[in-house]
């Protein structure tokens, strides 16, 4: 069975940078996974981020992007906002299956 | 607007069965992958099963395939989750949610508020 892993947890200062990664055990991550990234707040159903690795929806703020970084997904939150707190998930297709990433808990502090 | 509206969620006992609806709007829905995901309370997202637009295809995860069934009604612009043999660890939210799948890019934009499904005796 597939499993996407992300780092537990990660904490940065507001105005910094941090970078979220999203590692499959099927091996190096590459644009044919499709990576999504979504952002959930407590008692909220999540809201997507970005599509298919970079790509941004209409309503994802500037600050947020995505790239593939050594062998993974991964999400960089630039200039991060107090409202950036949340736990963030990425989304990997393979084999005709989707599988989660097991979470980020990222705090603004 | 695209609206996605869930359905149907409750209390259960072990081994029973439930059926949930979306009822999707705002949109040309038969031209849509949808998708149901699920979140145990505390716990991560878990994709579970998709369907594409005019519903000749369909997938399930492992841990709901022969017991989950997927369908949509592309006249009353609604997907189900026909769920069976219920587990304890079936219980969490189960989000309905939409997915465009083009030639170079998989595109998951939209998800439903949830419906919460409570497994338990």
């Amino acid at each position: 069975q597939t499993v996407v892993t992300q780092e537990p947890s990660l904490t940065v200062s507001p105005g910094g940078t941090v970078t979220l990664t999203c590692a499959s055990s099927t091996g190096a991550v590459t644009s044919g996974y499709y990576p999504n990234w979504f952002q959930q707040k407590p008692g909220q159903a999540p809201r997507a981020l970005i599509f298919s690795t970079t790509n941004k929806h209409s309503w994802t703020p500037a600050r947020f992007s995505g790239s593939l970084l050594g062998g993974k997904a991964a999400l960089t939150l630039s200039g991060v906002q107090p409202e950036d707190e949340a736990e963030y998930y990425c989304l990997l297709y393979y084999d005709n299956s989707y599988f989660f990433g097991t979470g980020t808990k990222v705090t603004v502090l | 607007e695209v609206q996605l509206v869930e359905s149907g969620g409750g209390l259960v006992q072990p081994g029973g069965s439930q059926r949930l609806s979306c009822a999707a709007s705002g949109f040309t829905f038969s031209n849509y992958w949808m998708h149901w995901v699920r979140q145990a309370p505390g716990k991560g997202l878990v994709w579970l099963s998709r369907i594409i637009g005019d519903g000749s295809f369909l997938s399930y995860a492992d841990s709901v395939k022969g017991r989950f069934t997927i369908s949509r009604d592309n006249t009353k612009n609604t997907v189900d989750l026909q769920m069976n043999s219920l587990r304890v660890e079936d219980t969490g939210v189960y989000y309905c949610v939409r997915v465009t799948v083009g030639s170079s890019s998989v595109e998951v934009d939209y998800w439903g508020q949830g419906t919460l499904v409570t497994v338990s005796s």
